[in-house]
C-alpha cells in the first residue's frame, strides 16, 4: 500500500511569485487536507478538498488556492508569495471508510521564499 | 474555537523506562476525536494513537496508551519501555466531529513537546 506522496521535496522561491505544490493521496483515500507548519511549531490547517470541493477552510487569504482531481490527487497554489510563506507545507489524506476524521500525513514539502 | 495547549516544550527519558506527556484542549462541543502524531527529525508525521470522546475507555497501541478525561479536557500520552525510535516531536490534536458523523476537516494541533530518549 502506497502512502501519501507530495512533490516536490524542497522548493525555493523569491517573493512575488507563484508555486504549485503535489500531493498523491494514499490508496483508498479520497479526502486532501493542507496544512503550513512554520518551523518548531504546530501545523495549520489551510483547507480540505473532498469530492473535489474545498469542504473546509482555515484562517489563510485567497491568494492560497487548491485542486483536487478525479484520482483524489491534490494541488495547493500559493499566489504572491510573501518571506511568511516559508514553511514545511504537509498533506494529509483521510480513508473512504468512516467520517474523514483521521488523516494520514505525507512527507511534506520545505518552501523557502527569499 | 478550539485550543490544544502543551505544557511541556521538551522532556526526556531513559531508553527502557516511562514517560508520559501532557496535553489538554478546550471545546464547548462533545462529540470530538483526539490524536497524538509523532513527527521525527525525518519530519514524516506519523499517527500514534487515537480516541474518540464517546468512548470512556482509554486507547492503547503496543507500548502507547493514553489518559483521557473528558471532564478535566486532558489527554495524556504514556510511552512504556521508551526506545531510541521514539525520540521525535509530538504533537497532540484534536478535530470536532459534526452530527451527521463525519469530520469539517480541520485538526487543530498543540505546539509540540520535544522528546529525547537516552541511551
Amino acid at each position: 500500500e502506497t502512502g501519501v506522496t507530495q512533490s516536490p521535496t524542497h522548493l525555493i522561491k523569491t517573493r512575488g511569485q507563484q508555486v504549485t505544490l503535489r500531493c498523491s493521496s494514499q490508496s483508498g483515500h479520497n479526502t486532501v487536507s493542507w496544512y503550513q507548519q512554520a518551523l518548531g511549531q504546530g501545523p495549520q490547517f489551510i483547507f480540505q478538498y473532498y469530492r473535489e470541493e474545498e469542504n473546509g477552510r482555515g484562517n489563510f487569504p485567497p491568494r492560497f488556492s487548491g485542486l483536487q482531481f478525479p484520482n483524489y490527487s491534490s494541488e495547493l497554489n500559493v499566489n504572491a508569495l510573501e518571506l511568511d510563506d516559508s514553511a514545511l507545507y504537509l498533506c494529509a489524506s483521510s480513508p473512504l471508510a468512516g467520517g474523514r476524521e483521521t488523516q494520514y500525513f505525507g512527507p511534506g514539502t520545505r518552501l523557502l521564499v527569499l | 474555537a478550539q485550543t490544544v495547549t502543551q505544557s511541556q516544550p521538551e522532556m526526556s527519558v531513559q531508553e527502557a523506562e516511562t514517560v508520559t506527556l501532557s496535553c489538554t484542549y478546550d471545546t464547548s462541543e462533545n462529540n470530538y476525536y483526539l490524536f497524538w502524531y509523532k513527527q521525527p527529525p525525518s519530519r514524516q508525521m506519523i499517527l500514534v494513537i487515537r480516541q474518540e470522546a464517546y468512548k470512556q475507555q482509554n486507547a492503547t497501541e503496543n507500548r502507547f496508551s493514553v489518559n483521557f478525561q473528558k471532564a478535566a479536557k486532558s489527554f495524556s500520552l504514556k510511552i512504556s519501555d521508551s526506545q531510541l525510535g521514539d525520540t521525535a516531536m509530538y504533537f497532540c490534536a484534536f478535530i470536532l466531529i459534526n452530527a451527521g458523523g463525519t469530520s469539517y476537516g480541520k485538526l487543530t494541533f498543540g505546539q509540540g513537546t520535544i522528546l529525547t530518549v537516552h541511551p
